[in-house]
């Protein structure tokens, strides 16, 4: 059973950039077609679907974040990341990682806990 | 962005009750839809996708429905497990977009 685990600093100064890792145990970030996603939740708000990087490398984001937004796989640590630039207050929110089976309309979805992290000076 | 509104917000329910949450999309959607549900403190768990098909291993007390641009999630009989809240997610055009949620509270 695939497992994913948040990991990065809670709290990030504004105008610096927030660094994330998801580590993956049960599965390989490199292989088998998945979708390795972020998701994140704000205070009081609902979920935005940030992007994904598939297990081959091409990338897909948020429009509204593409400018700032930056994810990458590291396969020997079986690991991706999520690296978002330039954040102010408004990107202080619970960041989840997923792994996403998406085949036609079949969407299967194993997320992690989640991590708070707070944009504050 | 394909907007994705869930009603009600929240709700307050007896074990045993039966309980339908809706998700309203802003354009038709075919079945692309997921529905999640999230306990506090814990990861999302996927239970619906394509509207109506349970996710393995996932109770037949869930169920979901709809296609286009209306969708229901009911489940028949409230569990104590069940206290949580649920989300629905459209995948049918990127970005991806989530409702709302609607909390199940126990009355």
């Amino acid at each position: 059973q695939v497992q994913l685990q948040e990991s990065g600093p809670g709290l990030v100064q504004p105008s610096e950039t927030l660094s994330l890792t998801c580590t993956v145990s049960g599965a390989s970030v490199g292989s088998g077609g998945y979708y390795w996603s972020w998701i994140r939740q704000a205070p009081g708000k609902g979920l935005e679907w940030l992007g994904y990087i598939y297990s081959s490398g091409p990338t897909k984001y948020n429009p509204a974040l593409q400018s700032r937004v930056l994810m990458s796989l590291n396969t020997p640590k079986n690991q991706f990341s999520l690296k978002l630039y330039s954040v102010t207050a408004a990107d202080t929110a619970v960041y989840y990682c997923a792994r996403v089976d998406l085949v036609g309309v079949v969407l299967i979805a194993d997320w992690g806990q989640g991590t708070l992290v707070t944009v504050s000076s | 962005d394909i907007q994705m509104s869930q009603s009600p917000s929240s709700l307050s329910a007896s074990v045993g009750d039966r309980v339908t949450i809706t998700c309203r999309a802003s354009q038709g959607i075919s079945n692309y839809l997921a529905w999640f549900q999230q306990r506090p403190g814990k990861a999302p768990k996927s239970l619906i996708y394509a509207a109506s098909s349970l996710q393995s291993g996932v109770p037949s007390k869930f169920s979901g429905s709809g296609s286009g641009t209306d969708f229901t999630l009911t489940i028949s009989s409230l569990e104590p497990e069940d206290f949580a809240t649920y989300f629905c997610q459209q995948y049918y055009n990127y970005p991806h977009t989530f409702g709302g949620g609607t909390k199940v509270e126990i009355k």
